[in-house]
Parts: structure tokens; C-alpha cells; sequence
């Protein structure tokens, strides 16, 4: 079955300068979730989309910014990189609008990609 | 959002069974309980949710306590494979709100 596709796996950049990670939902899936991991923490999440509007924001700095597109596929900027930037940055996506009556989008499922080493130098 | 307690870490031997606890005291009606895990290096993995009665899968089991202010995660026999860190998350109707705590983490002697 299809997985949560995540690119680059790595990526090595200098301070200061900028990011763009993508992230492909499985098929069918409207909903897609960042979230970010620090050596050693837990994931923390950043923001979340559904249906291609922004539906959350969680710990994200102003210098990331994220969105959906037609396709589903989403892509997190980040701009004026530090050195506390450097984390494995995950992605999610989940179907929400089959949640429908019976406990809605409580219940469903987060399917994660295998996410994106992000080494700022 | 209501938050959940798990022990820091634990161990179990394999092939024998584990009961992971959660603490989640301000749960509210409406909040299912997950469970995800995390494999050294790979993204958090699902594995059982709940509402109010127990629940079992291919992976493991769920049990809820009758006030839903505590959960317990049981892995039947453990392996070597289920080393990971378990993580303990309420989810409520507020979807886009799904917060990780700081999770268990389960050490499995051969």
C-alpha cells in the first residue's frame, strides 16, 4: 500500500539560508500534519491542513510557512535557517471526511512518512 | 488539551507480556485514546485507539479503565521489534489538535 511519501530525506543547509520540505499524502487522504523532532524530544506539531486551508497551527516559528496544494501535496518553507532548526521533521496525513458522524476526526488515523533530516550548519 | 502521564521508560524481556499505563485524569468525553509508537530513526507508528471499551488488534491490545482516566496498552509478547518509544495521545473532536507527550520508553531484553 501507498505511504506517506517525505523529500528529501536529508537536506544540509547553512545558516541563513532557506528550506523547502515536500510531503505526498497517501492516495485519498484530505488532511496532512508537520511536526517537528529535536535530537532527543518528542515530536512537536507545527501545523496541519485540510482540504488544502490551513487548520491548525501548533509551535511553527514565523519563518516557516506551509501549504497544500491541489494535489494534496504539501511543502514547508523555511526561511532564515538557525542551528536550532536542525530536526527530523515529519510528515502525516489522515482521511477526516470519512470520520463523518460516528466520532469524527477524533478517531482517525495519523499515517506518517519517514520524514526529513534537516542538518542547519 | 487534556494530557496524558507515562512512565519515562520500561523494560520487559521477550516473548513475555508488557502493560504500558497512561495517565490522562482530564480526559473529556469525547476524547478517543491513541497510541502510536516510534522505532529508533523512523516516524511515529500507529497502533490501537479507543473510546470506552477495550480494544484489540494484530498489534495489541487496549484496555480503558471504566472512568477513562487511565489507559493501558498491552503487548502480549513482546520482541525485540516493539524496542520503541510509546506514546500515549488524546485526540479529541478538535482534530488538527494531536499533541505527543513525552512517552515511554520500552527496552526489550532477549
Amino acid at each position: 500500500a501507498a505511504g506517506v511519501i517525505q523529500s528529501p530525506r536529508h537536506l544540509i543547509k547553512e545558516k541563513r539560508e532557506t528550506a523547502t520540505l515536500k510531503c505526498y499524502p497517501i492516495p485519498r487522504h484530505d488532511t496532512v500534519y508537520w511536526y517537528q523532532q529535536g535530537p532527543g524530544q518528542d515530536p512537536q506539531f507545527l501545523i496541519s491542513f485540510y482540504e488544502k486551508m490551513q487548520s491548525d497551527k501548533g509551535s511553527i516559528p514565523d519563518r516557516f510557512s506551509a501549504q497544500q496544494f491541489s494535489d494534496y501535496h504539501s511543502e514547508l518553507n523555511m526561511s532564515s535557517l538557525e542551528l536550532g532548526d536542525s530536526a527530523l521533521y515529519f510528515c502525516a496525513s489522515s482521511l477526516v471526511r470519512m470520520g463523518g458522524l460516528a466520532g469524527g476526526p477524533a478517531k482517525n488515523i495519523q499515517y506518517f512518512g519517514a520524514g526529513t533530516r534537516l542538518s542547519v550548519l | 488539551d487534556a494530557k496524558t502521564t507515562q512512565p519515562n521508560s520500561m523494560e520487559s524481556n521477550e516473548e513475555e507480556p508488557v502493560h504500558l499505563p497512561c495517565n490522562h485524569s482530564t480526559i473529556s468525553g469525547t476524547d478517543y485514546i491513541h497510541w502510536y509508537r516510534q522505532l529508533p530513526s523512523q516516524g511515529p507508528e500507529y497502533v490501537i485507539h479507543g473510546l470506552t471499551s477495550n480494544v484489540n488488534n494484530r498489534m495489541a491490545s487496549l484496555a480503558i479503565a471504566e472512568d477513562r482516566k487511565s489507559s493501558t496498552l498491552i503487548l502480549h509478547r513482546a520482541t525485540l521489534r516493539d524496542a520503541a518509544v510509546y506514546y500515549c495521545i488524546l485526540r479529541g473532536y478538535n482534530f488538527n489538535k494531536f499533541y505527543f507527550g513525552s512517552g515511554t520508553k520500552l527496552n526489550v531484553k532477549p
